[in-house]
């Protein structure tokens, strides 16, 4: 079973400053299979990157997925005040067909 | 505009059945996968399972022998059954459909709250 950990666990930053949060797996995983999520208090989840890179439709471009392999990273360039919120990284594993989720990131403001 | 609608019981007793159902408008059940994601209180996501029109459905193998998903493609919805609860099912159900690319749950509803206690 491949387990993905997400650092830091809170994240303490001001508007307008760069964030960077880590996902981590324990075996290499395929890019396409990896994928970011937004949740904010009392919503669900919001899709924001997709196949590690990609952005999803009407995601503001401060929002950037990169990595490969075991090590992934969410970079929010210039934080707004609604980028404040809980982000979760997401893996597909095919074989079985199954969906997994890191333990998220709170990013809080400073 | 596609939107996923949750519905059903927010209070269940424990060993009971948790029979939710999501209601698809915007676009047709027949294409793409549709998921059932959890959340419980102050946690994280875990997913549950999925299903494609066509019945084929693949489920978290913790939850296997629990679950049952199933497609009503009259009704364009699909429904969640999870069997024998107790009080670690607690939570909010999220239904959600694949997304672009695929891999990835591109669409959610907006979530509804389930109490598993007598």
């Amino acid at each position: 079973e491949i387990v993905l950990t997400q650092s830091p666990g809170t994240l303490s930053l001001s508007p307008g400053e760069r964030a960077t949060l880590s996902c981590k797996a324990t075996q290499s995983i395929s890019n396409t299979h990896l994928a970011w999520y937004q949740q904010k208090p009392g919503q669900a989840p919001r899709l924001l990157i997709y196949h590690a890179s990609t952005r999803a439709t009407g995601i503001p471009d401060r929002f950037s997925g990169s990595g490969s392999g075991t090590d992934f990273t969410l970079t929010i360039s210039g934080l707004e005040p609604e980028d404040f919120a809980v982000y979760y990284c997401q893996l597909y594993v095919t074989s079985p067909p199954t969906y997994s989720f890191g333990q998220g990131t709170k990013l809080e403001i400073k | 505009q596609v939107q996923l609608q949750e519905s059903g019981p927010g209070l269940v007793k424990p060993s009971g059945t948790l029979s939710l159902t999501c209601a698809v408008s915007g676009a047709s059940i027949t294409v793409k996968w549709w998921s059932w994601v959890r959340q419980p209180p102050g946690k994280g996501l875990e997913w549950i399972g999925e299903i494609y029109h066509d019945g084929s459905t693949n489920y978290n193998p913790s939850l296997k022998s629990r679950v049952s998903i199933t497609v009503d493609k009259a009704d364009n919805r699909f429904a969640l059954n999870l069997n024998f609860v107790t009080a670690a099912d607690t939570g909010v159900y999220y239904c959600a459909r694949e997304g672009d690319g695929g891999y990835n749950l591109g669409l959610w509803g907006q979530g509804t709250p389930v109490t598993v206690s007598s």
